[in-house]
């Protein structure tokens, strides 16, 4: 069965460090989401990629958060430098082509940062 | 603005007890709605979802849950739960805002108890 990949599973950082997290989307999704979920809290949208294009990155703090997608395959989630408050789990997530609502979103394992 | 309320935060309940989990939304355009379960440490699954039509849908597991357009509700039931129905579980509608977005409820933790 087709799953979503990424990486890492875990990460330790200390603030004002760097860290990035990849994802690699099912085959021929072209829809790609990064999620931000803190502990007790629903997943919050930080970016959505239509192929290579950014389509909503309303959420993003963009002062310390980059993403690219830059083949319109796999995707890469920045913060420079990371803040105590980044503590979360990092989730990924494709769908078909999403010009319909209906489209169901398939999810990663996700990436669960901790900042010391 | 769109957004989507679970009403209980935690829910304990015995194994092979009814369960209920609640879901409203608000919103001023049509929606799709969904339920998602997550399991520790892994992430989303979906449980099922409604598109049109039928105004009950079933999913995975024996979970099932029905639309109410009247009281935009959207709750999850189970007729009996097992001890491996314990996970977050999330409810979403997706919407149109220019472009279509999935937006997620807080979570409802289920705990089975045996």
């Amino acid at each position: 069965e087709a799953e979503v990949a990424q990486s890492p599973r875990y990460k330790i950082t200390e603030k004002s460090q760097a860290v990035a997290f990849w994802c690699d989307p099912i085959s021929g999704h072209a829809t790609l989401y990064w999620y931000r979920q803190i502990l007790g809290q629903g997943p919050e949208l930080l970016v959505q990629f239509q192929d290579e294009s950014v389509v909503d990155d309303s959420q993003l703090p963009k002062d310390r958060f980059s993403a690219e997608r830059l083949k319109g395959v796999d995707s890469t989630l920045k913060i420079q430098p990371a803040e105590l408050g980044d503590s979360a789990m990092y989730l990924c997530a494709s769908s078909l082509r999403g010009r319909s609502g209906a489209n169901v979103l398939t999810f990663g394992a996700g990436s669960r940062l901790t900042v010391l | 603005a769109q957004s989507v309320t679970q009403l209980d935060s935690q829910v304990p309940v015995f194994e092979e007890a009814p369960v209920e989990l609640r879901c409203n939304y608000s919103s001023s355009v049509s929606v799709y709605l969904f339920w998602y379960v997550q399991y520790p440490n892994q992430g989303l699954q979906l449980l099922l979802k409604y598109l049109s039509g039928s105004t009950l849908v079933k999913g995975i597991n024996g979970f099932e849950a029905e639309f109410n357009k009247s009281q935009t509700s959207f709750h999850l039931r189970k007729p009996s739960v097992h001890i491996s129905d314990t996970a977050e579980y999330f409810c979403a509608v997706s919407l149109y805002t220019g472009g279509f977005k999935t937006i997620f409820g807080a979570g409802t933790r289920l705990f089975v108890k045996a």
